[in-house]
């Protein structure tokens, strides 16, 4: 079984720039996560998805942070303009029902340097 | 805010030792708790996973020990080995809810040959 794909996997832009990250979830996995992982910390839920509607994105700084999960499958997590702070690695997750014991299974994220 | 705190930072533990890990949480709401354990440019990946309706889960040589009233539970792995070395993160969900993960900040296990 494929795991969860992510791209790119590394990416250096400068402050004020945009970016975009793709996720590809594992196969029928209803439930799709980003996280945001600083270096030294734990990882940040950023953004969760059922299907292709928003369940929690209580902790996603909208003002420059949009992600969207178009047909309930692939996502995208879009950051304009960033900032130095953004400097992280972004982890997409995806769950077969998004509850209970539910494993959550990981990409391996994407770094990004903001310059 | 939902917060679980987690301790050591960093631990080195010599070959065939144990490495014991500790967390702490403060949402009673929590009551799914797995550990993940990450190595350098993966993404975590689910070691083991606790409900707090029993005090110990056993999967090979690792172990968690919960202990509800005091809102801590805590990671033992037997006879550590050189593979073992990696960063390891305690978590809390809600059960049943929609939430994701609340991770600590991990810890960065080193086991010396």
């Amino acid at each position: 079984e494929a795991g969860v794909a992510q791209s790119p996997r590394y990416k250096i832009i400068e402050k004020r720039q945009s970016v975009a990250f793709w996720c590809n979830p594992i196969s029928g996995h209803a439930t799709l996560y980003w996280y945001q992982q600083i270096l030294g910390q734990g990882p940040k839920l950023l953004i969760q998805f059922q299907n292709n509607g928003v369940v929690d994105d209580s902790q996603l700084p909208k003002d420059r942070f949009s992600a969207e999960r178009l047909k309930g499958v692939d996502s995208t997590l879009k950051i304009q303009p960033a900032k130095l702070e953004d400097s992280a690695v972004y982890l997409c997750a995806s769950s077969l029902h998004g509850r209970g014991m539910d494993e959550q299974y990981f990409g391996p994220g994407t770094r990004l340097t903001v310059t | 805010q939902q917060q679980v705190k987690q301790s050591p930072q960093s631990l080195i533990v010599q070959k065939g030792g144990i490495s014991i890990i500790n967390c702490a949480y403060e949402n009673t709401a929590f009551d799914y708790f797995p550990w993940y354990q990450q190595f350098p440019g993966k993404g975590p990946a689910l070691l083991i996973a606790i409900r707090p309706d029993v005090s110990e889960k056993k999967e090979g040589r690792f172990t968690i020990s919960f202990n509800k009233s005091a809102k801590q539970f805590s990671l033992h792995i037997m006879d550590s080995q050189p593979g073992d070395s990696a960063t390891y993160f305690c978590a809390g969900r809600v059960y049943g809810g929609a939430d994701g993960l609340t991770f600590g900040k991990g810890t960065h296990l080193i086991i010396q040959p």
